[in-house]
């Protein structure tokens, strides 16, 4: 299987605040990578897909970067409810696999 | 617009088969993929496997032998089965769409549905 790693596991920002996340594959993924929001008690939120296609309705404010092994998801401007866990996903085998998620808190 | 609806029961004793429906509504199942993911509490996400409408299949080896995962297009339904379940699934397992073509994503999710296993 393909591990992904993600980094910092949590981090506390401010409001206004220019957040990155990275998430790195055990080995190339090309841009097979998917990248989700989840709030507590809801299901996951799809972001951006293949590295920096941003979905329909997300706020611009959300990127993606990567190729390869390295990827980034950046919020420009953190707002109240961008406060939430985020995980990367690769589909890019058999056998699809998650990070191990980022938790986004206020500072 | 389409909606995804997990239901079963939310209580399986070990070594039970856990056995869980996913309803679409809103549109129909007679294309994509349609996904089950399992997030155990306070956790990370699993995928657990897929299922085409037409009936193919691609399971997490992780599960081995005990998953199952089947469609009813006449229902508009696909259906989880996990036999000789223990605690280490006690999950929130939801149900997903994949509409990609060449990656695999999820852009659709159930609200999900809270498995215990349990004596």
């Amino acid at each position: 299987d393909i591990q992904m790693t993600q980094s910092p596991p949590s981090l506390s920002a401010s409001v206004g605040d220019r957040v990155t996340i990275t998430c790195r594959a055990s080995q190339s993924i090309s841009r097979y990578l998917n990248w989700y929001q989840q709030k507590p008690g809801k299901a996951p939120k799809l972001l951006i897909y293949a590295a920096s296609s941003l979905q329909s309705g997300v706020p611009s404010r959300f990127s993606g970067r990567g190729s390869g092994t390295d990827f980034t998801l950046t919020i420009s401007s953190l707002q109240p409810e961008d406060f939430a866990t985020y995980y990367c996903q690769q589909g890019y085998n058999n056998v699809l696999t998650f990070g191990g998620g980022t938790k986004v808190e206020i500072k | 617009q389409v909606q995804l609806q997990e239901s079963g029961p939310g209580l399986v004793k070990p070594s039970e088969t856990l056995s869980l429906t996913c309803t679409v509504s809103g549109g129909s199942i007679s294309s994509h993929f349609w996904n089950w993911i399992r997030q155990p509490p306070g956790k990370g996400l699993e995928w657990i496997g897929y299922i085409y409408y037409s009936g193919s299949t691609r399971y997490n080896p992780s599960l081995g032998s005990r998953l199952t995962i089947s469609v009813d297009t006449s229902r508009n339904q696909f259906s989880l089965q996990l036999t000789s379940v223990t605690a280490a699934d006690t999950a929130v397992y939801y149900c997903a769409r994949d509409i990609s073509t060449d990656d695999y994503y999820f852009d659709l999710w159930g609200r999900g549905t809270l498995v215990t296993v349990s004596s």
